[in-house]
C-alpha cells in the first residue's frame, strides 16, 4: 500500500539533546513538508522540500534542521536550540496541484 | 502568513448547516481543506485551484473567490461524523506546489 510513514509515534527528549523524526513516503511525491501542531495554533510550517537536495524554511524553522537526500525520505532533527519542542509533528507529501497526504504524526515530549 | 479562518469554533445539532471561511492577505494559487480528528492525521476534503477547477469528495462543497482571496467550505445536513477541526491550507503563485500554509483551524462539534 502506498502511503507516508512517520516514526516513532512517541518520542521523549532530554534537555540539550538532539532527536530525529523519520518521514518516509512511497507515493513518488515530489514535495514533502514538516508541520508543528500546538493547541490552538493550527499547523505551522517548519520546512518544506520540492526536490531532492533542496529545501526551504517555513515560518518556524529556528531550532530545526532537515535533509532530503532521497525523494522518499525527509527526516527532521529537533536540535537543542529549539527551546520548546514539546508538540505534535506532522509530515506530509504531495505532487503537483493535488492534495497533500499526511503521516500519523510523532508526539514529542521533553522530559 | 497563516490564512485566517472563521469562526474559530461552531456547535451544531445533527442536520444543521455550517459555513467555514478562509481568507488570505496574498494572491492564491490554490486552497486546500482538511478535517482532523483529535490525535489523528488530517484527512483531505477538497482542493480548489485558480481558474475554477475543484477536486474533492462528492458530499463536500466549497467556493473560491480569487479576487477576494477567500474560500468557504459548506457543510450541509451535518452528521455526528463531521465533528473535528477543519483546516484550510493555501498556496501562493510564487510558491505554487510548494509552500502550503495552514490556518489555525475551526473546531466543529455536532451534537445529537
Amino acid at each position: 500500500d502506498g502511503g507516508i510513514t512517520q516514526s516513532p509515534k512517541y518520542l521523549f527528549r532530554k534537555e540539550g539533546q538532539n532527536v530525529t523524526l523519520s518521514c518516509e513516503q512511497n507515493l513518488n511525491h515530489d514535495a514533502m513538508y514538516w508541520y508543528r501542531q500546538d493547541p490552538g495554533q493550527g499547523l505551522r510550517l517548519i520546512y518544506y522540500s520540492q526536490i531532492v537536495n533542496d529545501f526551504q524554511k517555513g515560518d518556524i524553522a529556528e531550532g530545526y534542521s532537515v535533509s532530503r537526500e532521497k525523494k522518499e525520505s525527509f527526516p527532521l532533527t529537533v536540535t537543542s536550540a529549539q527551546k520548546n519542542p514539546t508538540a505534535f509533528y506532522l509530515c506530509a507529501s504531495k505532487t503537483g496541484p493535488l492534495e497533500a497526504f499526511f503521516g500519523q504524526g510523532t508526539r514529542l515530549t521533553v522530559v | 502568513q497563516q490564512p485566517v479562518q472563521s469562526p474559530q469554533a461552531v456547535i451544531l445539532r445533527e442536520g444543521e448547516d455550517a459555513v467555514i471561511n478562509c481568507s488570505s492577505s496574498k494572491a492564491l494559487y490554490s486552497v486546500h481543506w482538511y478535517r482532523q480528528k483529535h490525535g489523528e492525521a488530517p484527512v483531505f476534503l477538497m482542493i480548489l485551484l485558480k481558474g475554477g477547477e475543484q477536486k474533492g469528495h462528492e458530499k463536500i462543497s466549497a467556493s473560491f473567490n480569487e479576487k477576494k482571496q477567500q474560500s468557504s467550505l459548506y457543510l450541509t445536513a451535518s452528521q455526528l461524523s463531521y465533528s473535528g477541526t477543519y483546516f484550510c491550507g493555501t498556496e501562493t503563485p510564487e510558491g505554487s506546489q510548494g509552500n502550503l500554509i495552514f490556518g489555525k483551524g475551526t473546531k466543529l462539534s455536532v451534537k445529537p
